[in-house]
């Protein structure tokens, strides 16, 4: 089945950008996810990519997609401690419309002010 | 404002207990998912439904059962609870596609003592 993978734990300055980065194995997958829990808190859609896209940019939050390496990371720039939270890479599995979304672990990132 | 509601933020039952989980959404999603979150081992699918009165089970769905007798309900039953059920549970809707997002309770945090 599917797999994602993503580091646990991410510390930045506030003010820094912060990369936060997934590995997936499932080549077919045509929108990927990023999304963000806040303490105590359900998850929250933060954006996703097209599959055919090599970067999308919204504001503070840069996508960047590696098709070949199957390879997406997020980047936050001028990261704010309302930044601190959880951040979770999701695709599809199988690519199917009626399959759940496959999680990563989730990357944990603090921010230091 | 589209919604999943969960009908618990937090929950106490005793070992041996049967224990339902609630969860409604309102924006007439066929698919519907349940997940456990636990530290470091991010998010675990346990069942999902795609229509009403059908149900698969995910990854880890062994002491656990689910009901969809209406499209906006699903219902996540642990059949004996046992410590290891602790967990945060978080329910998900998601319309049927492949570039759908999935919209997520604010989770509920059981505790089997």
């Amino acid at each position: 089945g599917e797999d994602v993978e993503q580091s646990l734990f991410l510390s930045v300055r506030e003010g820094d950008s912060s990369v936060i980065n997934c590995t997936y194995t499932d080549s077919s997958s045509t929108y990927l996810y990023w999304y963000k829990q806040e303490p105590g808190a359900g998850l929250q859609l933060l954006t996703y990519i097209f599959s055919n896209m090599d970067m999308k940019q919204d504001q503070r939050l840069t996508v960047l997609l590696n098709k070949k390496d199957k390879h997406l990371s997020l980047r936050i720039a001028d990261t704010q401690t309302g930044d601190s939270a959880i951040y979770f890479c999701a695709v599809p599995f199988r690519n199917s419309g009626n399959t759940p979304l496959v999680f990563g672990k989730g990357t944990r990132l603090s921010v230091i002010a | 404002d589209v919604k999943v509601t969960q009908s618990s933020r937090y929950l106490v039952k005793r070992t041996g207990e049967k224990v339902f989980l609630e969860c409604v959404q309102d924006m007439d999603h066929e698919n519907m998912f349940w997940y456990r979150q636990d530290p470091g081992l991010g998010l675990r699918l346990i069942y999902f439904s795609y229509d009403v009165k059908m149900k698969e089970k995910g990854d880890i769905p062994e002491g656990y059962s689910v009901s969809r007798e209406k499209k906006e309900r699903f219902s996540l039953i642990l059949e004996s609870a046992s410590t290891n059920q602790t967990s945060m549970y978080l329910c998900a809707s998601r319309q049927h596609g492949t570039n759908t997002e999935a919209f997520f309770g604010q989770g509920t945090r059981l505790t089997v003592v």
